[in-house]
């Protein structure tokens, strides 16, 4: 596709729930990042792909989050168990190749997830 | 210490002011630096790149300081439409490959 598409745009669930958020890349591009953003706050680093391999996941912020990325493409993220303070918008990006070699990032308009 | 950090702002200004952000990283292996604009509830656009001589952009002027480590970014003659909050972006090599780092960001208003 042109951008970063990601889905569902807003999502609102019951706390306790499980959800599933979606990242369609840039094609092409083969870095994949997610991130998280609460209200007024800056961005947290998640997790990020390189193809289908994650070499750092110490961003998740517990064992309740989990990603994978399948085909080099699309990627899923998985809150179980949602708790309130999970409620932020959650934000991914992708590079054609990882930022560290000067790779400009592009963020899709994000997921809003509401816990309540 | 956090690893990329800015002065929270906001900062807010006149329209025709000029403006300058700072952002200091904390790794000194830190390889790309980038400012990104955020506007309100949306996704942050990379607004420019940084490198050690320095870039400009029309109004936007941007500088490394290696040796110090620090950013910064100049906006010159501001207009409302650079009401957003800027964020500073650093990526640097770790044992799990590269991570990339956002600033909190610095809230800019400029004011009719």
């Amino acid at each position: 596709g042109a951008g970063v598409s990601q889905s569902p745009s807003n999502k609102v669930t019951e706390k306790g729930k499980d959800v599933e958020l979606r990242c369609d890349p840039i094609s092409g591009h083969t870095a994949l990042y997610w991130y998280r953003q609460s209200l007024g706050q800056g961005l947290e680093f998640l997790i990020y792909f390189q193809g289908n391999s994650a070499p750092d996941k110490s961003g998740l912020p517990s064992d309740r989050f989990s990603a994978e990325r399948t085909g080099g493409s699309v990627s899923t993220l998985t809150i179980q168990r949602t708790q309130q303070e999970d409620s932020a918008v959650y934000l991914c990006a992708s590079s054609l190749a990882l930022a560290g070699s000067g790779n400009t990032i592009y963020f899709g308009e994000g997921s809003w997830l509401t816990v309540v | 210490r956090k690893e990329v950090e800015q002065d929270p702002g906001p900062f807010n200004v006149p329209e025709g002011a000029t403006v300058a952000f700072n952002c200091t990283y904390s790794n000194s292996a830190s390889q790309s630096f980038f400012w990104y604009r955020q506007d309100c509830r949306k996704e942050p656009k990379l607004l420019m790149s940084v490198y050690s001589s320095g870039n400009e952009d029309g109004r936007f002027t941007a500088q490394l300081n290696r040796a110090s480590q620090y950013i910064s970014l100049l906006i010159r003659d501001s207009k409302l439409s650079d009401s957003a909050t800027y964020l500073c972006v650093v990526t640097a090599r770790n044992t799990g490959g590269f991570k990339t780092i956002f600033g909190a960001g610095t809230r800019l208003f400029v004011k009719a």
